[in-house]
């Protein structure tokens, strides 16, 4: 059964300072995507990571993938308050993802 | 292009109701599919179609029918609707011509089940 963890579920983070979240997953291959939802909306693509040693990077946001560890990391860079959001990764193709339960990040002064 | 569009934004239901939730999309796109998302439990899959004809269950099916006769259309339906399918349904599609295959979500219908 494919599954995919992220961790922690909810990170209050301080304003200026860098994190970093987590996905990992249970099987190899296909695309590791990145989404942002904000309360009351829908799923908002940030990345889609193909290959081991995968690196991209949007503004505060930078997505890498470790297909050999079967894992995914969300770096955060200088947390400003308009990242509260709460991130999905999920797994898969085709119109068949498996996601996570979803990290809710909420950025204090 | 209008993306992916859903309709009904919200709706409410009694116990043994039926209705179609609809889905299109004016991309092209090969792939569609419906997810549920509940507080707690991110995306679950429902059902999923390749193509126009084709279509195959996801993690949670049961109490949910889907046809594909068109490409831009995938309405989703409950036969007989239960509390326990209250919640909020995505529907999504892709194209399947690129490498990233890029997920496109539309806004979402709140059903709730009395």
């Amino acid at each position: 059964e494919l599954k995919v963890e992220q961790n922690p579920l909810f990170l209050s983070m301080q304003e200026g300072k860098n994190y970093t979240i987590y996905c990992n997953y249970s099987t190899t291959s296909d695309r590791l995507y990145w989404y942002r939802q904000d309360p009351g909306k829908s799923l908002e693509s940030l990345f889609v990571l193909l290959s081991n040693g995968a690196v991209k990077q949007e503004g505060r946001l930078m997505a890498s993938l470790d297909t050999k560890a079967r894992l995914s990391t969300l770096h955060i860079t200088a947390a400003v308050h308009d990242l509260s959001a709460t991130y999905f990764c999920a797994y898969g193709a085709n119109s068949k993802l498996t996601f996570g339960k979803g990290i809710t990040l909420s950025v204090r002064p | 292009n209008a993306g992916v569009t859903q309709t009904p934004k919200f709706q409410v239901l009694k116990t043994g109701q039926s209705m179609t939730l609809q889905c299109a999309q004016d991309m092209n796109h090969e792939y569609m599919s419906w997810y549920r998302q509940d507080p707690g439990m991110g995306l679950r899959l429902i059902h999923y179609s390749v193509g126009a004809g084709i279509t195959d269950q996801g993690e949670v099916p049961n109490g949910y029918n889907v046809s594909r006769s068109t490409t831009e259309d995938f309405p989703l339906r409950l036969l007989s609707a239960a509390p326990s399918q209250t919640s909020v349904y995505f529907c999504a599609s892709s194209f399947s011509g690129t490498s990233y295959n890029e997920q496109f979500f539309g806004p979402g219908t709140r059903l709730t089940v009395l």
